[in-house]
């Protein structure tokens, strides 16, 4: 059994459509997170949420938009794409806020905006 | 707030070689501090992490880690390298304040010669 997915694996779009990523975790966790991880390969916390709740926001554009409809799901969702939002996108989940605890990586989402 | 330097963006060793990636952080607390890595078109997994209990951490796949905190290092060392090692690594550093945040480093991409 997958402990973190995400759908699609791939998704090529064009400038200025609307997108979501679906994330879930199988793992009992309390927190799950959204990551932005360039061409370069670095990686960017973008988001974090503990029991349903927005812990971390980081300076990401507002079209972009968490939901967490249950402590299991993170979806993404992606407003008015730009070039710039092209990237591999990793979802994570933890156990608790903890800093000592290990987050468990989804398999990626890489999105390309044509 | 919390920081991690990654010196060497690439390291290429010789199949059976040592294996030693270098990792610096800066923290204002005690630190966790941790070791991922990244296979081509996957997620992150955790090698192994420091968390204030033994200074040598032993992780998977041969892995360990010496946290030094006069040198301020937590530096990655494999004493023969596999053909399969090859791949992104990258250290991390999170702590009880930061917000709740892991920080990440640039990566270092592993190279194994034959």
């Amino acid at each position: 059994d997958t402990a973190v997915s995400q759908t699609p694996k791939y998704l090529v779009t064009q400038m200025g459509n609307d997108k979501s990523i679906k994330c879930e975790q199988n793992l009992g966790h309390d927190t799950m997170y959204w990551y932005k991880q360039d061409s370069k390969k670095f990686l960017k916390i973008m988001f974090s949420y503990n029991n349903k709740e927005l812990i971390i926001n980081e300076t990401v554009p507002n079209r972009f938009s968490p939901k967490s409809p249950d402590k299991a799901h993170l979806n993404l969702h992606i407003n008015s794409l730009e070039l710039g939002d092209s990237a591999v996108y990793f979802c994570a989940s933890s156990q608790d806020l903890k800093g000592a605890n290990e987050q468990f990586f989804g398999p990626g989402t890489r999105l390309t905006v044509l | 707030a919390q920081s991690v330097t990654q010196l060497g963006s690439h390291v290429s060793v010789s199949e059976g070689a040592l294996v030693l990636l270098r990792c610096n952080y800066s923290s204002s607390v005690p630190p966790y501090l941790f070791w991922y890595v990244q296979y081509p078109n996957q997620g992150l997994q955790l090698l192994l992490k420091y968390t204030s209990a033994a200074t040598l951490v032993k992780g998977i796949n041969g892995f360990e880690a010496e946290f030094k905190k006069s040198e301020t290092s937590f530096h990655l060392t494999k004493p023969s390298a596999h053909m399969s090692d090859a791949a992104e690594y990258f250290c991390a550093v999170s702590a009880s304040t930061g917000g709740f945040k892991t920080i990440f480093g640039a990566g270092t991409r592993l190279f194994v010669k034959a």
